[in-house]
């Protein structure tokens, strides 16, 4: 049963133009989120994250946006660069963390020219 | 800062082998977990340890073991491997339980 959906595997996006990767999860529990952007043959990078208190996060082209009662997020990166070609993870945890991160499967990102 | 680092990069092992997978933490996290991400997949949680105690654990069998030393690196071993156990694993350090992971870049392991 996987708590962590990303149902696109992959996405392709015009540079300029703003990504936008979705996310469903299934565990209320959850109370903290996070997306991950992974190179091949490098491990994950921490992109940003959001507390269940918030419905919405910035961090320069990176927003973040939740909808509890829908159990959705959503990462926008505006404008998109030839550099997020990549593959991008959605993660949660709940309580202390102490049962780790759950992942989704991920999204290959596809900047075009 | 120095970051996450894990060794070996990749390894080839035979079916039935034992194996232990190396991280030494970004300096000054306590606290460090293992993933392990099949082709394909996101990365699983196998288990996490706090200050050399294990205090979280995922849905792997008991071959699957792991230490956490007093200056915070760890090891991952993984007995009587099977051809499934072929995957990247993964190390994670953060300072707090609850707080932002750093990762490593991996190590490849292939069961043959």
């Amino acid at each position: 049963d996987q708590q962590v959906k990303q149902n696109s595997p992959s996405l392709s996006v015009q540079e300029g133009r703003i990504s936008i990767l979705n996310c469903d999860y299934t565990n209320s529990m959850f109370d903290y989120f996070l997306w991950y952007k992974k190179y091949p043959a490098e491990g994950p990078t921490f992109l940003i994250s959001i507390s269940s208190i918030k419905d919405k996060n910035e961090d320069g082209r990176f927003t973040v946006f939740l909808n509890k009662s829908a159990k959705h997020l959503s990462l926008h990166i505006v404008p998109s660069q030839p550099g997020d070609s990549a593959v991008y993870f959605c993660a949660a945890y709940s309580g202390g963390g102490a049962d780790g991160l759950t992942f989704g499967k991920g999204t290959h990102l596809i900047i075009q020219p | 800062e120095t970051g996450v680092t894990q060794s070996p990069t990749h390894l080839i092992k035979t079916r039935g082998q034992q194996v232990t997978l190396r991280c030494s933490s970004q300096s000054g996290h306590n606290t460090v977990s293992w993933y392990q991400q099949a082709l394909g997949q996101g990365p699983q949680f196998i288990f996490q340890y706090y200050r050399e105690e294990e205090n979280g654990r995922g849905n792997f069998p008991p071959r699957f073991s792991g230490l956490q030393f007093p200056n915070y690196s760890s090891e991952l071993n993984v007995n009587a491997l099977e051809l499934d156990d072929s995957a990247l694993y993964l190390c994670a350090s953060s300072s707090r339980i609850n707080y932002g992971y750093t990762f490593g870049s991996g190590t490849r392991l292939t069961v043959v």
